[in-house]
Formats: C-alpha cells, sequence, structure tokens
C-alpha cells in the first residue's frame, strides 16, 4: 500500500514549456487536491476533485488545469510555465466529504521555472 | 476563502517542557478544524479532526481544543521531545472537504 505518490520528485522547466505532474493514490480515495507551498505562504488550494471526472478550482488555479480520467490519478498541468509557478506541489486525497475527511499527502513535487 | 491565523510562527522550547500554540479564525463558517503535523522533508499528516465547539481531542502527548464561539483552537504538547520538531498546521474546511490552511508554527525542541 504506497499511499499516495506524486511524479516527478524534482523538475526545472524554462519558462513557457509544459509539463505535467501525477498524483496517484491506491487508498481507493473518492476526493483528491492539488496544493503549491511557497515560502511564508502556507499550503494553497489549485484545483480538486470529488470523483473521477469531475474537477474544481480552488484559491489558486490560474495558469494550471487538472484531469482525473481514472479515480487512482489526478493530473495537474503547467500548459506554460512561468517563474511565479517555482513552488514545491503537494497532492492528497480523502475519503471523506463533508469536511471532515482527513487528507493523505504525497511527498511532493519540486519545480523551478526559469 | 475562509481565513487562518496561526501563532507564533515559530516556537523554541527545551526537551521537557510543555507548550501550546493557538490557531484563530474570526467566522465560524466551516466544518471542520484540522490540525496536521508536518516534519521537514516528509509530508504533513494528519493529527485532529474536529468539528464541534468544546471538541477536545488526544493523541499521546498531544491534544487540541475547539471554541467555536470565540473563535480559536489551542494545540498542546506535553513533556515535549526532539521528535515533536514539526510545523503544526491549522486548516478549516468546507462542506467539499477544501481546507484553507494557515501558515503553521514551526515548533524546535532542543535536547
Amino acid at each position: 500500500n504506497a499511499g499516495v505518490t506524486q511524479t516527478p520528485k524534482f523538475r526545472v522547466l524554462k519558462t513557457g514549456q509544459s509539463m505535467t505532474l501525477l498524483c496517484a493514490q491506491d487508498m481507493n480515495h473518492e476526493y483528491m487536491y492539488w496544493y503549491r507551498q511557497d515560502p511564508g505562504m502556507g499550503l494553497r488550494l489549485i484545483h480538486y476533485s470529488v470523483g473521477e471526472g469531475t474537477t474544481a478550482k480552488g484559491e489558486v488555479p490560474d495558469g494550471y488545469n487538472v484531469s482525473r480520467l481514472k479515480k487512482q490519478n489526478f493530473l495537474l498541468g503547467l500548459e506554460s510555465a512561468a517563474p511565479s509557478q517555482t513552488s514545491v506541489y503537494f497532492c492528497a486525497s480523502s475519503n471523506f466529504g463533508g469536511g471532515v475527511g482527513e487528507q493523505f499527502f504525497g511527498p511532493g513535487t519540486r519545480l523551478t521555472v526559469l | 476563502i475562509l481565513n487562518v491565523e496561526q501563532s507564533p510562527q515559530s516556537l523554541h522550547v527545551q526537551e521537557g517542557d510543555s507548550t501550546n500554540f493557538t490557531c484563530s479564525f474570526p467566522s465560524s463558517n466551516f466544518y471542520a478544524l484540522h490540525w496536521y503535523r508536518w516534519e521537514t522533508a516528509k509530508s504533513p499528516e494528519a493529527l485532529f479532526v474536529m468539528t464541534l465547539n468544546g471538541d477536545e481531542k488526544k493523541k499521546g502527548r498531544i491534544s487540541a481544543t475547539l471554541n467555536t464561539k470565540e473563535g480559536y483552537s489551542y494545540l498542546y504538547i506535553k513533556g515535549s521531545q526532539p521528535e515533536d520538531s514539526a510545523t503544526y498546521l491549522c486548516a478549516l474546511s468546507n462542506a467539499g472537504n477544501m481546507l484553507t490552511f494557515g501558515g503553521g508554527t514551526r515548533l524546535m525542541v532542543k535536547p
């Protein structure tokens, strides 16, 4: 039982390049989330999904797109990377809604955009 | 977007000291308050999920209380140990389980 995994662990991009971050969970969770973590800012929600085939915007969605084609995977895309997107990205999953679900986090992806 | 403030930002204590820190929020319009523990180079891990005014949770030497009427939650650590060194995050959730996190309190316990 691997929990929540993220691929890749590190990546360096040039401005304007695109990439996709993959989050996978093997706990059969319905809810999945993408956060970014910046110094002094805490964790901020980018996009989330309440089930396969559904996505919704979080607090800071601009410049990102997501897809949830399979229940176990949640992809975060950057179409045209900008230096402001340099951050550590965390994926999380949860099995309960209603505000009471404990979220399980992945190990993070450190992205640098030059 | 829910507003969550944590204080202090950082805290240094000696091994064996008991300590506490605060999560405050101006509005009780949320579904639950979550506490997470985040060790350096690891992922955040859930400590408690609290929903009711007056709720108290305990896990070993760590406990938490929630006062929704006055807009705060306290996290207590009794007899701090070096392995308690971490950043403690507070978050509020809405019905969709979207979490809004505070900035965290970074605790460092000196042996």
